[in-house]
């Protein structure tokens, strides 16, 4: 399994600018969980999704800020219009969405920085 | 927030036991304790969990205490690829839930 995917691994963009972040879970994995990571805040979530559908988006920081789940392959996570402060590591990670399962497997990150 | 508390930073000789330590007084009867580690620019990985008993795996060993209050994590022979942010998250067992990362523990494993 190639594990969850995420795009682009960098993005620069200036300020203004759409962003989209991109994520493929794990093949079989119905839960997905989009996390944030700065050096002010450490590792917050952003929002989470079960079967497609979010359950919790209160860590979506601003109006400017929207994540979508078109199918159980796939997430976007939308920064429009994006500020310097919306530079970070951005996490995608997926697991079963079962009680009893321990573990979230994670992306590798998108490094965003809006100069 | 985060309901754990660990040091900052610990140093760790190559080649000897690293032993990480968590404060979770406030752990609810349904949650466990897991840890999670993050080498740099890496996503976190998952290392181990437990209830109450002591467990075991190829990565690590986690302790408890009777209590239930605090808990350790063993590396039993650090390496250099060791070195990362530890982190100590108390949740319920399911995974549909999400995790509450709180600042972690930087372990340098030193040659």
């Amino acid at each position: 399994d190639a594990g969850v995917i995420q795009s682009p691994r960098h993005e620069v963009t200036e300020m203004g600018q759409e962003v989209t972040l991109r994520c493929k879970p794990i093949s079989g994995h119905n839960s997905l969980f989009w996390y944030r990571q700065t050096m002010m805040r450490g590792l917050e979530l952003l929002i989470y999704f079960n079967n497609n559908v979010p359950i919790d988006d209160s860590g979506m920081p601003e109006d400017r800020f929207s994540a979508k789940m078109p199918n159980a392959s796939f997430s976007t996570l939308k920064i429009q219009p994006s500020e310097p402060r919306d530079s970070a590591v951005y996490f995608c990670a997926s697991s079963p969405a079962y009680d009893g399962y321990n573990e979230q497997f994670f992306g590798p990150g998108t490094r965003l920085t809006v100069l | 927030d985060a309901k754990t508390t660990q040091p900052p930073s610990m140093d760790c000789a190559e080649g000897r036991a690293a032993n990480l330590p968590c404060n979770h007084s406030t752990i609810s009867g349904n949650e466990y304790v897991y840890w999670y580690r993050q080498i740099h620019s890496q996503g976190p990985q998952y290392i181990i969990h437990g209830l109450k008993n002591n467990e075991t795996n190829e990565m690590a060993s986690l302790i408890i205490t009777e209590d239930r209050k605090s808990s350790t994590l063993i590396l039993p022979h650090a390496t250099l690829r060791d070195t990362a942010v530890y982190y100590c998250i108390v949740r319920v067992p399911s995974g549909n839930t999400p995790l509450v990362f709180g600042k972690g523990t930087r372990l340098s494993v030193i040659a």
